[in-house]
């Protein structure tokens, strides 16, 4: 079935770093990717999201480019701030009434 | 703010016990979508409803089961609860399946 892998955390990163978050995917068809965060104690947010290859979400200064090629969608930011601090998920739905499927989650910790 | 409300926000119940977890969605979203999310994964699948009618499920047993309602409201039900079903459960709702939008969350703790 389907499934999205991303790099495992805690990811730890000073104020401005640039962030780099990796997801890879396997499923049939063409899915569309997706980025949600997780905030402290809440729900997941949308982040961003891709609806075929080559396309490119961004969001808030994040972005990520579906590439079919290597079949990953890979989280970047080019100056991370202590509010990004929060869990990222990777996500894919196929076509039609199919679900979401996470990956389990990159915590991202921005220390000033 | 997503417009997707859930109550309660956290729950205490012991093994054997029955729960009802609830969610409002916005008017007009006719499908929505609840999600377990175990301590440190990813959301998992629960099942999804379209205009009340279920019409996807995932590896979950049929303890689990749910309802839509016509006011745009949804429940989970969960009996016979396990220690394992300890979580974060997630409503998702949305006009399609293609684009959803999570409420805070039920954190259901069972002792």
């Amino acid at each position: 079935g389907d499934s999205v892998t991303q790099m495992e955390g805690p990811v730890t990163l000073s104020e401005e770093a640039f962030l780099t978050i990796n997801c890879t995917y396997t499923a049939t068809g063409y899915p569309s990717l997706f980025w949600y965060v997780q905030y402290p104690g809440e729900g997941l947010q949308l982040l961003l999201k891709a609806t075929k290859a080559d396309d490119k979400g961004s969001n808030k200064g994040f972005e990520a480019t579906y590439r079919k090629e290597t079949t990953s969608f890979h989280l970047e930011k080019g100056s991370v701030q202590v509010s990004d601090s929060a869990v990222y998920f990777c996500a894919l739905k196929g076509s039609g009434n199919t679900p979401l499927v996470f990956g389990k989650g990159t915590r991202l910790s921005v220390i000033a | 703010e997503t417009g997707v409300t859930q109550s309660p926000t956290h729950l205490i119940k012991t093994r054997g016990q029955q729960v009802t977890l609830r969610c409002s969605s916005q008017s007009g979203h006719n499908t929505v979508s609840w999600y377990q999310q175990a301590l440190g994964q990813g959301p998992q699948f629960i099942f999804q409803y379209y205009r009340e009618e279920e019409n996807g499920r995932g590896n979950f047993p049929p303890r689990f089961s749910g309802l839509q309602f016509p006011n745009y409201s949804s429940e989970l039900n969960v009996n016979a609860l396990e220690l394992d079903d300890s979580a974060l459960y997630l409503c998702a709702s949305g006009l399609t399946t293609e684009t959803q939008y999570f409420g805070p969350g039920t954190r259901l703790l069972v002792l």
